[in-house]
């Protein structure tokens, strides 16, 4: 089982509102990512965990927090966004040291 | 740091035509090297992976790809294109941070299949 499941596929916020993106994957995956991706546009990185400790944060905006509970779980707790930040978001995990990612269907946000 | 660039954006081909989706990288060091496959409003597949060992690599839905050093290439074929391999490819490099990976991705290529 390869499966990494988000929630929710779809979110419409206002500027001012506060939500959360979840992740979740039970493949005993130590390393798990997030990436932004915009319209036609590759998915760039944004955070690493590792062993529930944030490893990698490619200089993403403090509007946006990870969060990283437990092994199986990866949070994304936005707030204060900007329409510029609607996108699709995709979480990712692999094994720890290894370089082969899985994916998450991802949730398409979008900020009015 | 690494980088691949994919040579054309949108690729056409009929039904039953042979898919070739291109893909150059830039590396100091042996590169890992992957093809992922983005369904409409879906995230990524794994289609297949280079790391080390045969150059000629199989993956998924009978697509196979490449590894030419000399070149620093790592196209991506098909023989037979199906309807069904309407999608956007990306070609993605790993670079090692760390104790993990960060994988940077091509710029994908639109493949559409005509009837």
């Amino acid at each position: 089982d390869t499966e990494v499941t988000q929630t929710p596929k779809h979110l419409v916020m206002g500027m001012t509102n506060k939500k959360s993106l979840k992740c979740e994957q039970h493949m005993g995956h130590r390393a798990m990512y997030w990436y932004k991706q915009k319209a036609k546009k590759p998915p760039e990185l944004m955070f690493v965990y590792s062993y529930e400790k944030l490893s990698i944060n490619e200089s993403v905006p403090s509007r946006f927090s990870p969060e990283c509970p437990n092994s199986s779980l990866l949070n994304l707790h936005l707030h204060a966004l900007q329409p510029e930040d609607s996108a699709l978001y995709l979480c990712a995990s692999s094994q720890e040291g290894r370089n082969i990612q899985y994916f998450g269907a991802g949730t398409r946000l979008s900020v009015l | 740091a690494q980088s691949v660039t994919q040579l054309g954006s949108h690729v056409s081909v009929s039904e039953g035509a042979l898919v070739l989706l291109r893909c150059n990288y830039s590396s100091s060091v042996p590169p890992y090297l992957f093809w992922y496959v983005q369904y409409p409003n879906q995230g990524l597949q794994l289609l297949l992976k280079y790391t080390t060992g045969a150059t000629l690599v199989k993956g998924i839905n009978g697509f196979e790809a490449e590894f030419k050093k000399s070149e620093t290439s790592f196209h991506l074929t098909k023989p037979s294109a199906h309807m069904s391999d309407a999608a956007e490819y990306f070609c993605a490099v790993s670079d090692r941070r760390g104790s993990n990976y960060k994988l940077t991705f091509g710029k994908g290529t639109l493949l559409t299949v005509n009837p």
